[in-house]
Formats: C-alpha cells, structure tokens, sequence
C-alpha cells in the first residue's frame, strides 16, 4: 500500500513565524504536490515537484516556497506566517508517466494548520 | 482553463438506495479521473481511477463511468450504507501536473 504522511496532523503558529511542513512517501514516487483545502474553495495547487530538487509553481504559490533534497520528501514553507494562510494542508505523490497507474495520485492525511 | 463541476452539492438519502453523484469538466483533453473520497477533517482517500481509454471501472459497490467526449462522469453508489456518509470528490488529469479538483458532494445516509 501506498504510504504517504505528514510531520503534523495539528499545527498552531504565530504571525510572522517561519513555517515547516513536512511530507514524506513510501513508494518511490518521482511527482509530489501540496494543496491546500478551504470552505468554499475547494483544493487548490500550491506547488509540484517531478523531480528531486525539481520545482514547479502551482495556483496559488505567493506566500510560500518548497524544498525537495531528496525523493521521498517534499517540504512546504511558510516563510512568514499569515493569518489567511490559515487552511488544511494535503499532500499528494503519484508515479511518473508510462505506468499502469499513471497519475493516480495518493494523499495524506493532511495538516489543519491555525495562524493566531 | 480546466473547470471541474459537481453536482449536487449535496444529497441525504436513506440507508439502502442505489445513487449517483455526477461530475463534469469543460475541457475533454484529460490522461485521467479520479474519484475521492474525504471524511470530515481527514485527506482524501482514492476510490476509482479511469485513464481516459477506459469507460468505467468498478470496486465493490462503486462503479464510475467516463465520457470523454461529453466532459462528464458519473459515480454509482449501490446499496448504500450509514458508512458511505462522507464527501465524494472527482478530480481530473491532464498530464504530469497536479488535478484539477471539483467542489465536492457531501452525502448523507440515513440509518
């Protein structure tokens, strides 16, 4: 089975704070993303990655940046922390084209992350 | 610009009916769609995925279908169960980058 977790299930921050949240898969996956889930918006793309050190932005990336040193982990960074950046935060990975199951994407159980 | 569609928003049905959630996109150029579910405060688990060759595919009491060229899919729910209750997401592919994802129908089943 397809494994993908986060550091954090609940996250409390002040404004202002630099934020880490962290992703890690199981299956050797070389596409990673962060979304984030909000009322009325539904999931929205922050960034992807196709490759280690590989990075592109997604729908929303302003306020937020990523790092991918290695395969299996995909970080997100609030690089100073807002009170709208406040949201539930879902990690995905998928295999790469060409597989029986291209694309499928799998997620993690998410991050509710609150900016006081 | 990919759109992704759902309705309805939500349903209440009792224990036991047969149902069907519905999901269309505006551009038909998709490699996949992929059906979700989401319990409330949890992340999406994946429930069907029909690569744009494919007309349905089927897992237990679901079944979802695919027209392409019509930008539409549909979920069937057979027999539900109190246990189905959650929101159903569909999501659609367009290649390497990430899904586009529809807004959802909550479903409730009543015991």
């Amino acid at each position: 089975d397809v494994k993908v977790t986060q550091s954090s299930r609940y996250l409390v921050k002040r404004t202002g704070e630099k934020v880490f949240l962290e992703c890690v898969q199981d299956m050797d996956h070389e596409n990673m993303f962060w979304y984030r889930q909000d009322p009325g918006l539904g999931l929205r793309l922050i960034y992807f990655s196709y490759d280690v050190k590989m990075k592109e932005k997604g729908d929303i990336p302003e306020g937020y940046s990523v790092s991918r040193e290695k395969k299996e982990r995909f970080s997100l960074i609030l690089e100073s922390a807002s009170t709208n950046q406040t949201s539930m935060y879902l990690c995905a990975s998928s295999a790469p084209g060409g597989t029986s199951s291209y694309n499928e994407q799998f997620f993690g159980p998410g991050t509710r992350l609150t900016v006081l | 610009k990919q759109e992704v569609t759902q309705i309805p928003a939500a349903l209440s049905v009792p224990e036991g009916e047969n149902l069907v959630l519905n999901c269309s996109f505006t551009d038909s150029a998709i490699y996949n769609l992929q059906w979700f579910r989401q319990d409330p405060g949890k992340g999406l688990t994946s429930l069907l995925l029909i690569q744009s060759s494919q007309r349905e595919q089927t897992s237990g009491r679901l079944n979802a279908s695919l027209d392409k060229s019509s930008g539409r899919s549909t979920l069937y729910i057979a027999a539900s169960q109190p246990g189905d209750s959650a929101t159903y997401l569909c999501a659609v592919s367009t290649g390497r980058r990430a899904l586009t994802f529809g807004s959802g129908t909550r479903l409730q089943v009543q015991p």
